[in-house]
């Protein structure tokens, strides 16, 4: 059981719009920052999105992040076929004093 | 540019133990805090450990808390996971990342490959 919750999966066609939410508490998501990651299969996780929404450079502007007291959401804009993927949040937590993750977010292209 | 190698991994029986190696270039050490992350097969990412950029505040899951220890060699620029009294649910491709600042709370912008531990009789 994750301490921040997402939805296990999403699904859009080519060019939709899809948001991935991830729902926290006060002694997380509302008081700290949210990242987010990108994942694909076999491969290590990569930072899509830092401090809630700045996307570090080389990640397409089609993803954006915000935040609004204890959720988070990444949204992809434009969705494309190379965005398949498995999407987590993720921040700290004030009341564990570490690091917490979502469970994750399959995103699958149609 | 910055790069991370874990080593270590490998197959042990359940109780046994085994250390985990992280070595990184690219970056000066000793200014950022470090991270163990784990992933079982098939399931989502699990933060195992941090320590903080001195040495002077380390973090651990509950799941590890007493059998797994964090540790770091700044000259060597090196980060290490020593796990001991472990259990098949501890099966999983650990990697090691680099926290953006240095007291843990940052993005993990750098991760090694992973290295896969596997817990079985």
């Amino acid at each position: 059981q994750s301490v921040l919750t997402q939805a296990p999966s999403v699904s859009g066609t080519p060019g939709q719009r899809v948001i991935i939410s991830c729902s926290g508490s006060n002694s997380n998501i509302g008081t700290n920052t949210v990242n987010w990651y990108q994942q694909f299969p076999g491969t290590a996780p990569k930072v899509l999105i830092h401090a809630n929404n700045y996307r570090p450079s080389g990640v397409p502007d089609r993803f954006s992040g915000s935040k609004s007291g204890t959720s988070a959401s990444l949204a992809i804009s434009g969705l494309q076929s190379e965005d398949e993927a498995d999407y987590y949040c993720a921040t700290w937590d004030d009341s564990l004093r570490g690091p917490v993750f979502g469970g994750g977010t399959k995103v699958t292209v149609l | 540019q910055v790069r991370l190698e874990e080593s270590g991994g490998g197959v042990v029986q359940p109780g046994m133990s085994l250390r985990l190696s992280c070595a990184g270039s690219g970056f000066t050490s000793s200014s950022y805090a470090m991270h163990w992350v784990r992933q079982a097969p098939g399931k989502g990412l699990e933060s195992v450990a941090l320590i903080s950029w001195d040495g002077s505040y380390e973090y651990y899951a509950a799941s590890v808390k007493g059998r797994f220890a964090i540790s770091r060699d700044n000259t060597a620029n090196t980060v290490s996971l020593e796990m001991n009294s472990l259990r098949p649910e501890d099966t999983a491709v650990y990697y090691c990342a680099k926290d953006s600042g240095g007291s843990g709370s940052g993005a993990l912008h750098f991760w090694g490959q992973g290295t896969l531990v596997t817990v079985s009789s």
